[in-house]
């Protein structure tokens, strides 16, 4: 089974900036999910999809980080200007359905951001 | 707001030694998931625990729910080099929307 695919591994950007990450989850589930690891934290979330439709976007900067998932499989996340701060590594885990004690996240290699 | 506390952040240790991280919150989970990250990867799943009191080995790796299901720990015996990670707790919001929290993690380095 392939597993969730990010691009790019890579990504530096003076501020101000704009960029955009992608993430093909795993085929046939139905939630996806973007977190934000700063180096030496744990991950945070900042949007869960399911299927198509946002679930939960509330640590979301909405002022400059927007997502979508237009047919309810890839995803795409966009930061428009970046900050200093947004330096972290972005990644997307997917799973096979939601709720409490479902299934365990499977988890794409990230891209790290670098702003400079 | 729910919280997952792991102590200790920072763990550098010789290999064959034993340690033990722990995962604290004041909030009770219905379950919680241990993740190990190796740099440049994204977490992988180690294990869920599910009832209070709940114990489960992998290897070397002992993985305990507390009794009240507002802690865990894991505990690794004999460690080797290829241990060294960043080790996570996490555990689903109370919101039932599937949203994972995480703790900030325990950065294990294990010397040969």
């Amino acid at each position: 089974e392939a597993g969730v695919a990010q691009s790019p591994r890579y990504k530096i950007i003076e501020k101000r900036q704009s960029v955009a990450f992608w993430c093909n989850p795993i085929s046939g589930h139905a939630t996806l999910y973007w977190y934000q690891q700063i180096l030496g934290q744990g991950p945070k979330l900042l949007i869960q999809f399911q299927n198509n439709g946002v679930v939960d976007d509330s640590q979301l900067p909405k002022d400059r980080f927007s997502a979508e998932r237009l047919k309810g499989v890839d995803s795409t996340l966009k930061i428009q200007p970046a900050k200093l701060e947004d330096s972290a590594v972005y990644l997307c885990a997917s799973s096979l359905g939601s709720g409490q004690g479902a299934h365990g996240y499977t988890f794409g290699s990230g891209t790290r951001l670098t702003v400079v | 707001t729910q919280l997952l506390e792991q102590s200790p952040q920072f763990l550098s240790i010789q290999e064959g030694e034993n340690l033990t991280v722990y995962c604290n919150s004041s909030s009770v989970f219905s379950s919680l998931q241990w993740y190990r990250q190796e740099p440049g990867e994204g977490p992988v799943l180690l294990v869920t625990v599910v009832t209070g009191g709940e114990v489960k080995k992998l290897k070397r790796l002992t993985f305990q729910f507390g009794d009240a299901r507002k802690d865990s720990s894991l505990h690794i015996t004999a460690a080797q080099p290829g241990d060294t990670g960043l080790y996570l707790c996490a555990g689903y919001g109370s919101s039932n929307t599937g949203k994972l929290i995480f703790g900030q993690g325990t950065t294990l380095q294990v010397k040969p």
